[in-house]
């Protein structure tokens, strides 16, 4: 079946640095994608989406690039604080479909 | 704070047993979403109810069902539990058909199968 993300890599950050994960799908027909973050505990909670007719979309220290050629997704986040230690998934969704959502990527900052 | 509740928190029960989620979508949302999270996998979609009705079926066994109540809460009902069932349980919920939509997750609820 289709799928999204990787498989659990984990990104060590120091405080302060940029961050970049990364998310490759599969579904080219997906015109709609959400990063998540999760803390540990608690359930996902929304970061920042763009749909397939756009490149870039910039949040709050966030910024998704969408590479439709080569069907990748990627958050980069500016400036990491400890706070953004989480796990990040990547979600992808198609018109009338469900979302489908990546395994996630952990990230971890250091102080 | 997401909006979406979910009880309860934690729940503990036997092989064999049958347990029922609930949750109550952010106010005015008409979708809930249901989804299974274990730790060798990720989010792994069930079930999509709108407006109380059944829209999309995704990974859901067939001793769990759903529904959708008037009141648009919803519960997922889990039967002939296994060990393997074992696991988060996340309800999330959206503003409308859930195409191109936000989805809004609750803290979600911990099953423990013994």
């Amino acid at each position: 079946g289709e799928s999204v993300g990787l498989h659990l890599p984990t990104l060590s950050v120091q405080e302060g640095d940029n961050s970049i994960i990364n998310c490759a799908y599969s579904n080219s027909a997906s015109d709609y994608f959400i990063w998540y973050k999760q803390e540990s505990g608690k359930g996902p909670q929304f970061i920042i989406d763009i749909r397939s007719n756009m490149d870039k979309r910039q949040g709050q220290r966030v910024t998704v690039l969408l590479n439709k050629t080569v069907k990748h997704l990627s958050l980069q986040i500016a400036a990491t604080q400890p706070g953004d230690s989480a796990v990040y998934f990547c979600a992808e969704g198609e018109y009338g479909n469900k979302l489908v959502f990546g395994a996630g990527t952990i990230l971890r900052v250091k102080s | 704070d997401s909006g979406v509740t979910q009880t309860p928190k934690h729940l503990i029960t036997a092989t064999g047993q049958r347990v029922t989620l609930r949750c109550s979508p952010r106010s005015g949302d008409l979708s809930v979403y249901w989804y299974q999270q274990s730790l060798d996998q990720g989010l792994q979609f069930l079930i999509h109810y709108y407006n109380g009705e059944e829209r999309a079926k995704g990974n859901i066994l067939e001793r769990f069902s759903a529904q959708q109540f008037p009141d648009l809460h919803s519960e997922l009902n889990l039967s002939s539990l296994e060990l393997g069932d074992s696991a988060l349980y996340f309800c999330a919920s959206s503003a409308t058909m859930g195409y191109g939509e936000t989805q809004y997750f609750g803290p979600g609820t911990r099953l423990l199968v013994l």
